[in-house]
């Protein structure tokens, strides 16, 4: 399968922990994007790379949300000292890069459970 | 800021009837617009997309034109099947960021 991945699926945390989740996207698409997703609301933009340069980051990233992308390849979204409001469906896309209305792929999403 | 509002769900139909799920989005720039579809058990994926105005996208029988002078996209398809019972989202998309409607959930009855 040559979708994109994200890993882990699930994850559940005490309040004020730190977690990383990862996403692999389609080989060679320049753009990866990520997005926040809660329940019954559609999925909220949060940042996004081109290559390995972070180009849009949206003000509901809080200083305690970062996002890197060192290679231009897999990406690492990181929430420090979790909160119960965090808690939600984290989804990855990623697009060719080269055109504007690309499709986004997107990736089956990691749910986060704040305790 | 930008958004985009769709029509509020669930929708119930019963097969083969007809469907409209409304969408308007904010006219700031020149976006390109979006509805993606949410199977049961399974990832958000693209179902048709216009890029510009009075463009019209189409697959899987649905339909949706860029309308510039009403901002709307309206997904339309003539008869429905239960297999296309799913969550629809509108999305409007400018400069790599994009915003989503919140949804609408669509029943087909067989």
């Amino acid at each position: 399968d040559t979708g994109v991945s994200q890993n882990p699926r699930h994850k559940i945390t005490k309040r004020g922990q730190n977690v990383t989740f990862r996403c692999d996207p389609i080989s060679e698409h320049n753009r990866l994007y990520w997005y926040r997703q809660t329940l019954g609301q559609g999925p909220e933009f949060l940042t996004y790379f081109q290559n390995e340069a972070q180009l849009e980051k949206s003000r509901l990233l809080s200083d305690r949300f970062s996002a890197e992308r060192p290679k231009g390849s897999f990406s690492t979204l990181e929430i420090q000292r979790t909160e119960q409001g965090d808690s939600a469906m984290y989804l990855c896309a990623s697009s060719v890069g080269l055109a504007l209305g690309e499709t986004q792929y997107f990736g089956p999403g990691t749910r986060l459970l704040v305790l | 800021g930008d958004s985009v509002t769709q029509m509020e769900g669930p929708v119930t139909l019963s097969e083969e009837a007809f469907l409209t799920i409304n969408c308007t989005y904010t006219a700031t720039g020149y976006p390109s617009l979006f509805w993606y579809v949410q199977y049961p058990g399974e990832g958000l994926q693209l179902l048709l997309k216009a890029t510009k105005a009075d463009d019209k996208g189409s697959n899987k029988g649905f339909e949706a034109t860029y309308r510039k002078e009403t901002t709307s996209f309206h997904l339309e398809k003539g008869s429905v099947q239960v297999s296309d019972s799913a969550v629809y989202f509108c999305a409007r998309e400018n400069a790599g960021k994009s915003t989503f409607g919140d949804g609408t959930t669509l029943t087909v009855k067989p």
